[in-house]
């Protein structure tokens, strides 16, 4: 894996259903993990930052995991809300410990 | 939290005229700045690093003269697209990160909303 990942491209869950997406990133020179979450017209959110192979972290009913060996993250959603409905996006640092590399992104969309 | 803000939200301008997006951090000062672009269906790119008081550090193929970074002060950047043509049409939106963070890869940015800039 050269570039970061994301897959699928888009998911379309009813109210209450769980759901997870992966990130896919070099697993050479890793730095760190983030999660953001885009919904539209506002700005990017970060909900984690990830750093050590193995880690899971969780914020209310979203949660994810990290393995650095691998080169990949998941995030979950928990009984899907239609509040849930955005893009999330992962970047990971590739080159220099500043600069995030972004994934194009998965679009979720929840609906009643 | 950190907050950013980026003005215009949405800009619609003829081809060979100039446009000044502005990204200021509302609550905390913000010695480096990000620039990213965004293509439809393509993900965040990174154009610049705005670092106050000194010059920007652009991307590969990133045209220096073209897209000009000024970070005069602790809270504000500003990207001006010179010369515009359509195929300068993107999503513009910048990116901060708190002070003395911005090197450490686990330190999160704290985005804008963005930039539709639309080049006629």
């Amino acid at each position: 894996i050269l570039n970061v990942e994301q897959s699928p491209q888009s998911l379309h869950v009813q109210e209450g259903d769980s759901t997870n997406f992966t990130c896919s990133f070099p697993s050479s020179n890793f730095y760190a993990l983030h999660w953001y979450r885009w919904e539209t017209a506002k700005s990017p959110e970060a909900l984690f930052v990830m750093t050590l192979n193995g880690d899971e972290k969780k914020k209310g009913r979203i949660s994810a995991t990290l393995n650095t060996k691998e080169g990949y993250s998941y995030l979950y959603i928990k009984g899907s809300q239609p509040e849930d409905s955005a893009t999330y996006l992962c970047a990971s640092p590739t080159g220099t410990a500043s600069k995030l590399t972004f994934g194009t992104g998965t679009r979720l969309q929840v609906t009643l | 939290g950190a907050v950013v803000s980026q003005h215009p939200s949405r800009v619609i301008c003829k081809s060979g005229t100039s446009v000044k997006i502005e990204c200021r951090s509302l609550d905390f000062q913000a010695t480096t700045m990000f620039w990213y672009r965004q293509f439809p269906k393509q993900s965040l790119m990174l154009m610049a690093t705005s670092n106050e008081g000194s010059k920007a550090t652009y991307e590969q193929g990133v045209e220096k003269d073209k897209f000009l970074i000024n970070h005069a002060s602790l809270t504000l950047s500003t990207l001006t697209v010179t010369s515009a043509h359509p195929e300068d049409s993107s999503f513009y939106i910048c990116s901060a990160s708190l002070p003395g963070l911005a090197d450490l890869s686990y330190n999160e940015q704290f985005f804008g909303p963005g930039t539709r800039l639309t080049v006629l």
